[in-house]
């Protein structure tokens, strides 16, 4: 086990609604970042944060946003969900910037209704 | 041309033989590689780390070639229990952003 954890492991939504998953980073990690996992299709980089700050982000529009707070744990909030929002979110910490190591939790899977 | 292309497959391959998955990659500053494996529905979880010319752990061996920018995965003797999707991933831009392949989908048949 990674001791990456994700909350909620699955959950269901209809378009235009709005959520807020949750990740708690292995315990001296101070880098998370968030992936989105369609079927059939590798992890699509969607952005890091550091210290609490947005590091870097992939290609994903602005309704896509993150948090990460004091102890390192992070949310990834999407809003007006789209049918193609529907994918396995991964989030993965590392120990500092200098490392691809990347510990992933086991996903939440979202399905857009 | 894609920053990480790889061969989705399906590679089936029978118990015992040799298997080798390449991947191609388009950031020619890209100083470190990593293989990952993904088991069905599950996370992915780091296989291999190619940081210079190559890398062996056990059965699995990891190759660079920086002229031709494609890193390959050998394993060896095939087990059931390889049977996975085997993920290239690129760092670029530092560690800010990691490419991900699509993965190459390995079976290994009895």
């Amino acid at each position: 086990e990674t001791g990456v954890t994700q909350s909620p492991t699955h959950l269901i939504k209809t378009r235009g609604q709005q959520v807020t998953l949750r990740c708690s980073s292995q315990s001296g990690h101070n880098t998370v970042s968030w992936y989105q996992q369609a079927l059939g299709q590798g992890p699509q980089f969607i952005f890091q944060y550091y210290r609490e700050e947005e590091n870097g982000r992939g290609n994903f529009p602005p309704r896509f946003s993150g948090l990460q707070f004091p102890n390192y744990s992070s949310e990834l909030n999407v809003n007006a969900l789209e049918l193609d929002d529907s994918a396995l979110y991964l989030c993965a910490s590392t120990k500092a910037l200098d490392t691809g190591e990347l510990f992933f939790g086991e996903g939440s899977r979202l399905t857009v209704l | 041309r894609k920053e990480v292309e790889q061969d989705p497959g399906p590679f089936n391959v029978p118990e015992g033989a040799t298997v080798a998955f390449n991947c191609t990659y388009s950031n020619s500053a890209s100083q470190s590689f990593f293989w990952y494996r993904q088991d069905c529905r599950k996370e992915p979880k780091l296989l291999m780390s190619v940081y210079s010319s190559g890398n062996e752990d056990g059965r699995f061996t990891a190759q660079l070639n920086r002229a031709s920018q494609y890193i390959s995965l050998l394993i060896r003797d095939s087990k059931l229990s390889d049977s996975a999707t085997y993920l290239c991933v690129v760092p670029s831009g530092g560690y800010q952003k990691v490419t991900f392949g699509i993965g190459t989908k390995l079976q290994v048949i009895p």
